[in-house]
């Protein structure tokens, strides 16, 4: 069983859906996690950091860590075409991180 | 805002050649990272470093592989004998405590033929 599962996708969406992402583990020693946008060819943005199961907020994005369930989501809001990218899940153990293969999405105007 | 310096951006290197790859890390974080990617795969751990030493290495870094801060701002990797599957993008990352999101470089594009 790999480490960090995600759905690589690709996903298509329309302006203004809902989009939602998500990630399964193994580990019970992750501590934290993250979600991280990638743009072709440039390096990971750090867009949610969280610790704790629970649901955190910032703007048009909700992280959402179930750790009884080991899995992660991400919620974006109102997607817009410039969301269109990578978004990598990241657990951090042992300080170094283990990245999901990321879920290619894409927000049709 | 702080961000981590690559350079450079895009290297071109004939196997068996040695490579460096160059990162300025945010001024006041203190631990360091390389990671790569392979076109089409995942994000891969390869080293971290602080306190100027190695404190967790991958597999992956073997003794082609070495990292050093040779001064309060560089980070350096350094690949003695490029092989043909070291072609990846090398990301550059650093951290201000242990309890922060990782900042990452815009990355080196490494192409081995």
């Amino acid at each position: 069983q790999k480490e960090v599962e995600q759905d690589p996708g690709p996903l298509s969406v329309p302006e203004g859906a809902i989009v939602s992402l998500n990630c399964t583990y193994s580990n019970s020693a992750f501590q934290y996690f993250m979600w991280y946008r990638q743009y072709s060819r440039k390096g990971p943005e750090l867009l949610m950091y969280t610790y704790s199961s629970g649901n955190k907020e910032d703007g048009r994005f909700t992280a959402q860590v179930d750790k009884s369930s080991k899995y992660i989501s991400l919620f974006i809001r109102d997607s817009q075409p410039s969301d269109s990218a990578t978004y990598l899940c990241a657990m951090k153990v042992r300080g170094k991180l283990i990245f999901g293969q990321g879920t290619e999405l894409s927000v049709k105007p | 805002e702080p961000e981590v310096t690559q350079t450079p951006s895009h290297q071109v290197t004939q196997m068996g050649q040695e490579v460096i790859l160059r990162c300025v890390p945010i001024s006041n974080h203190l631990y360091f990272y390389w990671y790569r990617q392979i076109l089409g795969q995942k994000v891969e751990f390869l080293v971290s470093f602080y306190n100027n030493e190695i404190s967790e290495k991958s597999e992956i870094f073997d003794d082609q592989f070495s990292v050093e801060r040779p001064d309060g701002s560089n980070f350096t990797l350094k690949i003695r004998s490029t092989k043909l599957e070291d072609s990846a993008m090398y990301f550059c990352a650093s951290l201000a405590g242990v309890n922060y999101g990782y900042t990452f470089g815009s990355g080196t594009r490494l192409t081995v033929v």
